[in-house]
């Protein structure tokens, strides 16, 4: 059974940095594509990044480039998301999700974590 | 970039079906297909229903239906049933190595 768990988040000070992971299992990690999602409160959902599966590949929503940086562990079955700079709008629920077919980023996103709330306030 | 236009809202009567729309450009929904449909529980995670416009994973029921036609994608639910009831969100790529979502559509069954 594919499993994600999704740990890091919490609150920080605008401007502060925060770094997410997303803890995978039930499936061969290298072999997918993997993505963050966030949610804010009574908004929409909101792609904000996602790697390829040999990590050679990663892209950013145009709200997060430059400030975030996504990695993977292939090795410890695990993805990363570095928030730098953050906003109070970066205020969310993030999920990570597999690609459902293989290691390219389509966004056909077949499983997915239960989400880390992250609050950036004052 | 703007967000995909869906309507805040539909509705049906169980039984019924249902047509929820996401509108894009020739630059997005238009120019390729690849569209995704996600189905949202409030305090649930998202669940893939259609993806490569009109495609359904396994175990997403038949009722469930992926379509576009020009820069417009839409998906059907017929048959509405009570579990319908959720947040419906479109995705599609934008080119540039870029997705964008649509703002999201509330269905309610009546």
């Amino acid at each position: 059974e594919v499993q994600l768990l999704e740990s890091g988040g919490g609150l920080v000070q605008p401007g502060g940095s925060l770094r997410l992971s997303c803890a995978a299992s039930g499936f061969t990690f290298f072999n997918y594509a993997m993505t963050w999602v966030r949610q804010a409160p009574g908004k929409g959902l909101e792609w904000v990044s996602s790697i390829s599966g040999s990590a050679a590949s990663t892209y950013y929503g145009d709200s997060v480039k430059g400030r975030f940086t996504i990695s993977r562990d292939n090795s410890k079955n695990t993805m990363y998301l570095q928030m730098d700079s953050l906003r109070v709008e970066d205020t969310a629920v993030y999920y990570c999700a597999k690609e459902l077919t293989g290691p390219y980023v389509l966004i056909d996103l077949d499983s997915w974590g239960q989400g880390t709330l992250v609050t950036v306030s004052s | 970039q703007s967000a995909l236009t869906q309507p805040p809202s539909a509705s049906g009567s169980p039984g019924q079906s249902v047509t929820i729309s996401c509108t894009g450009s020739r630059s997005d929904v238009g120019g390729y297909n690849q569209v995704s449909w996600y189905q949202k529980h409030p305090g649930k995670a998202p669940k893939l229903m259609i993806y490569e416009v009109t495609k359904r994973p396994s175990g997403v029921p038949d009722r469930l239906s992926g379509s576009k036609s020009g820069n417009t994608a839409s998906l059907t639910v017929s048959g509405l049933q009570a579990e319908d009831e959720a947040d419906y969100y479109c995705i599609s790529y934008a080119g540039s190595n870029s997705w964008m979502f649509g703002g999201g559509t509330k269905l309610t069954v009546l």
